[in-house]
């Protein structure tokens, strides 16, 4: 199984300021790689997937990269609704294995 | 639009099986591309998912949970079913139904139901 890891697990950051999230993949995954959002109470959300295509209506502010094992989640001029768990997923091979990371709290 | 929607009893005892049903609308099963995925996520855990079901009767299991689950389709009511066998209270979770994107290859997750909390007990 391919396991994902996030860090850090808490990023105290203030509005207005950058964001850099991580994502490491145990094996390589290549670029099959997503990343979600997910608000107390509420279900995850799509944003990016194929490591760095934002899903629909996500703004540009939210960006990925990376591919391999390495990834980033950068989220520039962080907005109030932005203060979230931030989870990555991998979703490589066939027949798939998706596995999801620990997540990282965006705090203020 | 589309809309998923997970339903099911909110508490099992142990050792029985669990059955949710995810009711769907805004697209159909039989659509290339498509499909329908199981993730569960329990009290302050990570997400971990479960099973998919594919356009084309392709199903999917997470190996972790080791046969005993089973996604079932009845495309006539637009329901996707998920059935657990030998329930622990470890499988306490909130089940999420979701829709795979169907652009491309992607097994990713871009719309989901609101879930459904399921205690084992």
């Amino acid at each position: 199984e391919i396991v994902m890891t996030q860090s850090p697990a808490i990023l105290s950051v203030s509005p207005g300021e950058s964001a850099t999230l991580s994502c490491r993949a145990s094996q390589n995954v290549y670029r099959f790689l997503a990343w979600y959002q997910q608000k107390p109470g509420q279900a995850p959300r799509l944003l990016i997937y194929a490591a760095s295509t934002r899903a629909a209506d996500i703004p540009a502010r939210f960006s990925g990269s990376g591919s391999g094992t390495e990834f980033t989640l950068t989220i520039t001029r962080l907005q109030s609704e932005d203060f979230a768990v931030y989870y990555c997923q991998q979703y490589s091979g066939w027949p798939p294995k998706i596995t999801f990371g620990p997540g990282t709290k965006v705090d203020i | 639009q589309i809309t998923l929607k997970e339903s099911g009893p909110s508490l099992v005892e142990p050792t029985q099986t669990l059955t949710l049903t995810c009711s769907f609308s805004g697209f159909s099963l039989s659509s290339s591309g498509v499909g329908v995925g199981w993730i569960r996520q329990p009290p302050g855990k990570a997400l971990e998912w479960l099973a998919l079901l594919y356009w084309n009767t392709d199903k999917r299991y997470s190996p972790s949970l080791n046969g005993r689950l089973t996604i079932t389709e009845d495309t006539s009511k637009n329901r996707v079913m998920l059935t657990m066998t030998k329930v622990d209270p470890v499988d306490t979770a909130t089940y999420y139904c979701a829709h795979r994107l169907d652009i491309g290859a992607d097994d990713v997750f871009d719309v989901w139901g609101p879930g459904t909390m399921v205690t084992v007990s």
